[in-house]
């Protein structure tokens, strides 16, 4: 059975300053993984997905994730953030074929002034 | 404004009573997913619809749960005899399957927020 772990419930940071939400999973086939973003009162938004090729993935709002076979890990990133980053990340893992995602307890991001 | 719609977006009940909430996925989605989401977790697959035919159940939707899709279109999932475990926020998702594809990207709703008392 597929299951994603975030290793930080939240993680609080200073505006502008750089940000890394960590994200592991484990599955025993090839996967597709995903981030998700809920702002407060509002559903998922994709931020970013890994289906192949590439393992650095750009996604919105200058975010990105690099996919590590190895380490089964793939981790969120962004130089530089801003207020309005404020919310809950949710990373998720997927199989081909398999219609289902399965996703991590969420991360809540804080951005301080 | 064209995305998955839910109704309704708060809904609070007393223990024992039937409750059911609806999900208007994008125009020409064919598939449809619930997932349910604990205060401080993640989203939970519950189950999902091709076209009418619901093709796969968690067994996480226990025999209270019940979700239809008559048409191919929008979605029911009622829950009876409501318990306060049941508390949560209820997600709906469409995607459109094409050809062969292996993944389809999945479009979120606002979520219906259940409060059991």
């Amino acid at each position: 059975a597929q299951s994603v772990t975030q290793l930080d419930s939240q993680v609080p940071v200073f505006e502008e300053a750089p940000v890394e939400l960590r994200c592991n999973y484990s599955s025993s086939v090839s996967v597709y993984l995903f981030w998700y973003v809920q702002y407060p009162n509002q559903g998922l938004q994709l931020l970013l997905k890994y289906l192949s090729g590439s393992t650095l993935v750009k996604g919105i709002n200058g975010f990105e994730a690099e996919f590590n076979k190895s380490q089964t890990s793939f981790h969120l990133r962004k130089p530089s953030v801003h207020i309005s980053d404020t919310a809950e990340y949710f990373c998720a893992v997927t199989r081909g074929g398999a219609q289902k995602l399965v996703f991590g307890q969420g991360t809540r991001l804080t951005i301080n002034p | 404004d064209t995305g998955v719609s839910q109704n309704p977006r708060h809904k609070i009940t007393k223990r024992g009573q039937n409750v059911t909430f609806r999900c208007d996925p994008i125009s020409e989605h064919n598939r449809l997913y619930w997932y349910r989401q604990t205060l401080g977790q993640g989203p939970e697959f519950l189950t999902y619809f091709q076209n009418e035919a619901q093709l796969e159940k968690s067994r996480l939707l226990s025999d209270r749960f019940s979700a239809e899709r008559p048409k191919g279109s929008f979605s029911t999932l009622e829950i009876q005899r409501t318990e306060q475990g049941d508390s949560a926020m209820y997600l709906c998702a469409s995607s459109l399957k094409i050809g062969t594809a292996s993944y389809n990207e999945q479009f979120f709703g606002p979520g219906t927020r259940l409060t059991v008392l």
